[in-house]
């Protein structure tokens, strides 16, 4: 079964940090680009950053530019976002989610995960 | 950075009748890279329109997604009770390689 499987959420001050980590099942996780997605309470939903295959491109949204780090460990099917100066608006539901095409992560988003939840507050 | 209008905010329906969701962006979406989704409360997105009009696996057929450049549509042809729920669309495959979601579309029973 492909699966998605995030962790690493939790309550955080303003200006702290939190790793996120999903580890990928069922398919052949160095084929895929992948993204992570977050859903702010009663929002919609907004795409985070996302990363080629082999890690070689990434992307950001602004609203996230210069704090977050995308990686990702083939060796171990695993995706992570390093998240640093966290502020209010960045609580939400984090997904991750793999791109629907091979090897970029420009693609719609075929499998989700169920997230993980931040939350920053002091 | 392309911007997705999604109209209208809440569509009440019955079961029964048919759903018409617009989604409008702010310049050409290269190549019809738009994709649906639906969300349910307490679930992840699950994908159901790929290339503005491919269904994705295991989609049903009263959905069906149309259009191209700035103007997208998604049709539910016959709402069947769980497809009351939140729809989303997203651009993809623009440069500077940023993905973007619209602001979403409920689609509550009247």
């Amino acid at each position: 079964e492909v699966q998605l499987v995030e962790s690493g959420g939790g309550v955080v001050r303003p200006g702290g940090s939190l790793r996120l980590s999903c580890a990928a099942s069922g398919f052949t996780f160095d084929d895929y680009g992948m993204s992570w997605v977050r859903q702010a309470p009663g929002k919609g939903l907004e795409w985070v950053s996302g990363i080629n295959w082999n890690g070689g491109s990434t992307g950001y949204a602004d609203s996230v530019k210069g704090r977050f780090t995308i990686s990702r460990d083939n060796a171990k099917n695993s995706l992570y976002l390093q998240m640093n100066s966290l502020r209010a608006e960045d609580t939400a539901l984090y997904h991750c989610a793999r791109g629907g095409g091979l090897y970029y992560y420009y693609y719609y988003m075929d499998v989700w995960g169920k997230g993980t939840t931040v939350t920053v507050s002091s | 950075e392309i911007v997705l209008t999604q109209s209208p905010g809440t569509l009440s329906l019955s079961p029964g009748e048919r759903a018409t969701l617009s989604c409008r962006a702010s310049q050409s979406v290269s190549s019809s890279y738009l994709a649906w989704y639906q969300q349910k409360p307490g679930q992840a997105p699950r994908l159901l329109i790929y290339g503005a009009s491919s269904r994705a696996t295991g989609i049903p057929d009263r959905f069906s997604g149309s259009g191209s450049g700035t103007d997208f549509t998604l049709t539910i042809s016959r709402l069947e009770p769980e497809d009351f729920a939140v729809y989303y669309c997203q651009q993809y495959g623009s440069s500077p390689l940023v993905l973007t979601f619209g602001g979403g579309t409920k689609v509550e029973i009247k």
